[in-house]
C-alpha cells in the first residue's frame, strides 16, 4: 500500500513551457485536491475533485488544469509555466470529504522551479 | 472566511506536554476543527480534528472551549520526532487555507 505518490518529485522548467503532474493513489478515495506550497508559507488549494470525472476550483486555480478520468489518479497541468508558478506541489485524498472533516492523506511533494 | 491565529513557534523539552493554543473568533457553526502538522521536507500529515466536543487519539488530544471560539492541541510527551510545523485550520465549504502555523521544537 504506497498511499499517495507523485510525480516527478523535482522539475526545472523555463517560462512559458508546459507540464503536468501526476498523483496517484491506492486507497480507493474519493476525494483528491492539489494545493501548492510557497517558502514560509502554509498551503492553498488549487483544485480538487469528489469523484472520478469531476473537478473544481480551490482558492488559487488560475493558470492551472486538472484532470480526473481515473479515481486513482489526479493530474496537475500547467499550460504556459510562470516564475509565480515556483513553489512546492502537495496532492492529498481523502475517503470522506477532506474539506469538510475528513482525515486526508498527502503526497510527498513535487518541487517546481519555473525559470 | 473564517481565519486561525496561531503562535509563531513554541519550545518543549522531551517527554513534556506540549499546548499548541488556536484562536478562531469568527467560527462558523459548521466549521470542523482540524489539526495537521508537517516534518521538514515532508507532505502534511492529520494530526486530529474535532467540531465541538473533546477528542483523544493515539497521537494527540483536541480541547475546544465551549463558545469554539479557542481550542488547543496537546501533546502529552513530546518526542523529537513530534519536533514540524503545527497548522490550526478550520474546514468548512470547499476554502481550506492552511496559515502559517507554529513551529515546535523539541529539545533533547
Amino acid at each position: 500500500n504506497a498511499g499517495v505518490t507523485q510525480t516527478p518529485k523535482f522539475r526545472v522548467l523555463k517560462t512559458g513551457q508546459s507540464m503536468t503532474l501526476l498523483c496517484a493513489q491506492d486507497m480507493n478515495h474519493e476525494y483528491m485536491y492539489w494545493y501548492r506550497q510557497d517558502p514560509g508559507m502554509g498551503l492553498r488549494l488549487i483544485h480538487y475533485s469528489v469523484g472520478e470525472g469531476t473537478t473544481a476550483k480551490g482558492e488559487v486555480p488560475d493558470g492551472y488544469n486538472v484532470s480526473r478520468l481515473k479515481k486513482q489518479n489526479f493530474l496537475l497541468g500547467l499550460e504556459s509555466a510562470a516564475p509565480s508558478q515556483t513553489s512546492v506541489y502537495f496532492c492529498a485524498s481523502s475517503e470522506q470529504n477532506g474539506l469538510a472533516g475528513g482525515e486526508q492523506f498527502f503526497g510527498p511533494g513535487t518541487r517546481l522551479t519555473v525559470l | 472566511d473564517a481565519k486561525t491565529t496561531q503562535p509563531n513557534s513554541m519550545e518543549s523539552n522531551e517527554e513534556e506536554p506540549v499546548h499548541l493554543p488556536c484562536n478562531h473568533s469568527t467560527i462558523s457553526g459548521t466549521d470542523y476543527i482540524h489539526w495537521y502538522r508537517q516534518l521538514p521536507s515532508q507532505g502534511p500529515e492529520y494530526v486530529i480534528h474535532g467540531l465541538t466536543s473533546n477528542v483523544n487519539n493515539r497521537m494527540a488530544s483536541l480541547a475546544i472551549a465551549e463558545d469554539r471560539k479557542s481550542s488547543t492541541l496537546i501533546l502529552h510527551r513530546a518526542t523529537l520526532r513530534d519536533a514540524a510545523v503545527y497548522y490550526c485550520i478550520l474546514l468548512n465549504d470547499y476554502k481550506l487555507s492552511f496559515g502559517a502555523g507554529t513551529t515546535v521544537t523539541v529539545r533533547a
